[in-house]
């Protein structure tokens, strides 16, 4: 397996402009992970989806923030309108959903936003 | 309080030397992670442990469920070893949210 893929592996954009993030969990996993990474915060849970239902959103910072899982194989992350506050590195990742299963992560997105 | 905290922050240590660090936690928990951060980014687990000792190669996990503590040992450290290791919980009745520490930066010098 291919393992955790995200697009695109780096960003920059201006504010007030939409991102879009993109996720492939591994084949067979059904929880799906979105987190952000940056110096002061570290990382931080955003939303986590299992059977493509999202199960707890409280990470997400504001409204400005979306995320959507279509199908087993496909997640999203919006930010609209992109604020230079925004800038971290995004990381999804996925495992089993039932019983304490490892997480596996993808190589994230570095997002800049000017 | 952060419910998971690491020590140290930061550490140096030479090649060959045996190192330790050091997860605490405040929250009752069903299992606790060990990540690895390289310089390039990318994050891999280590361990997942819930009890006792876990061993791969160099490395070794052990966990105190009592004291809510858990530690990561590596010996003979290597350059290579050097990464950022973070501690992350899966809180009791949250699901597989994980909670991170805020992580250990490990430089091993040649």
């Amino acid at each position: 397996d291919a393992g955790v893929i995200q697009s695109p592996r780096h960003e920059v954009t201006e504010m007030g402009q939409e991102v879009t993030l993109r996720c492939k969990p591994i084949s067979g996993h059904n929880s799906l992970f979105w987190y952000r990474q940056t110096m002061m915060r570290g990382l931080e849970l955003l939303i986590y989806f299992n059977n493509n239902v999202p199960i707890d959103d409280s990470g997400m910072p504001e409204d400005r923030f979306s995320a959507k899982m279509p199908n087993a194989s496909f997640s999203t992350l919006k930010i609209q309108p992109s604020e230079p506050r925004d800038s971290a590195v995004y990381f999804c990742a996925s495992s089993l959903a039932r019983g304490a299963y490892e997480q596996y992560f993808g190589p994230g997105t570095r997002l800049t936003v000017t | 309080k952060n419910e998971v905290e690491q020590s140290p922050q930061n550490l140096t240590a030479q090649e060959g030397e045996f190192i330790t660090i050091n997860c605490s936690y405040s929250v009752g928990i069903s299992a606790l992670h060990w990540l690895q951060q390289h310089p390039g980014g990318g994050i891999v687990s280590l361990f997942m442990l819930s009890s006792g000792k876990k061993k791969h190669g160099r490395l070794i996990a052990t966990i105190n469920i009592q004291e809510k503590h858990s530690s990561l040992h590596i010996t003979a450290s290597h350059p290579r070893d050097s990464a950022v290791y973070i501690c992350a919980v899966r809180v009791n009745n949250a699901g597989n949210m994980l909670t991170f520490g805020g992580g250990t930066r490990l430089m091993v010098k040649p």
